[in-house]
């Protein structure tokens, strides 16, 4: 079945660091794919979404890019703040299905 | 514009009595809903979701049910609570489609002693 791998947390991180969350999926066809954070004590909130391969998902700095021949939907930002802390969540939902498919989640903190 | 409410917030309540939690959507119709657990330090467990009134497909088994008896309203319930149903519970809805972003309301965070 479809199912969606993330790196282990929780990543630390000073402020103005690089990041990277590796994401990784398994699908019967091609799915979109998703990116969502939680900030404490909130629900889930959408923050880029790439529908096709090689599409770039991009909101807020952060960017992923939609690898078909790695089957990867990496999240990338070039400089954290404090308030990027957060659970970040990968996803992907098939074409003729309603239901989406989380990751684990990562844990994030940024430190000044 | 589409937005989703929970209630109540926050819920403390001892293990044996009965649970209710409501979730309404507002600014669109015939949409799918669902009802996700968060436990502690954990990912998202989905429990139910429905594609319309009256109709409830359940993931897993729990002590727990579902109810949607309006297009967008969408009730978990439960008639005894155990302890290991403390947790964070999330309703989301969607539009059917070929892609399908899911639209978070703020959640419920439930405390059974």
């Amino acid at each position: 079945g479809n199912s969606v791998t993330q790196m282990e947390g929780p990543v630390t991180l000073s402020e103005e660091a690089f990041l990277t969350i590796n994401c990784t999926y398994t699908a019967t066809g091609y799915p979109s794919l998703f990116w969502y954070v939680q900030y404490p004590g909130e629900g889930l909130q959408l923050l880029l979404k790439a529908t096709k391969a090689d599409d770039k998902g991009s909101n807020k700095g952060f960017e992923a890019t939609y690898r078909k021949e790695t089957t990867s939907f990496h999240l990338e930002k070039g400089s954290v703040q404090v308030s990027d802390s957060a659970v970040y969540f990968c996803a992907l939902s098939e074409a003729s299905y309603d239901k989406v498919i989380f990751g684990p989640g990562t844990s994030l903190s940024v430190i000044p | 514009s589409q937005t989703i409410h929970q209630w109540p917030a926050t819920l403390v309540q001892p293990v044996g009595s009965p649970l209710s939690l409501e979730c309404t959507v507002e600014g669109t119709s015939n949409p799918n809903l669902y009802w996700y657990r968060q436990a502690a330090g954990r990912g998202l467990q989905l429990l139910f979701y429905s594609v319309g009134i009256g109709q409830i497909s359940s993931e897993v088994p729990q002590n727990l049910s579902a109810s949607r008896p309006q297009d967008r309203q969408f009730i978990l319930s439960s008639k005894k609570l155990l302890l290991s149903d403390s947790g964070f519970y999330l309703c989301a809805w969607s539009v059917g489609g070929t892609y399908n972003e899911q639209f978070f309301g703020p959640g419920t965070r439930l405390t059974v002693l």
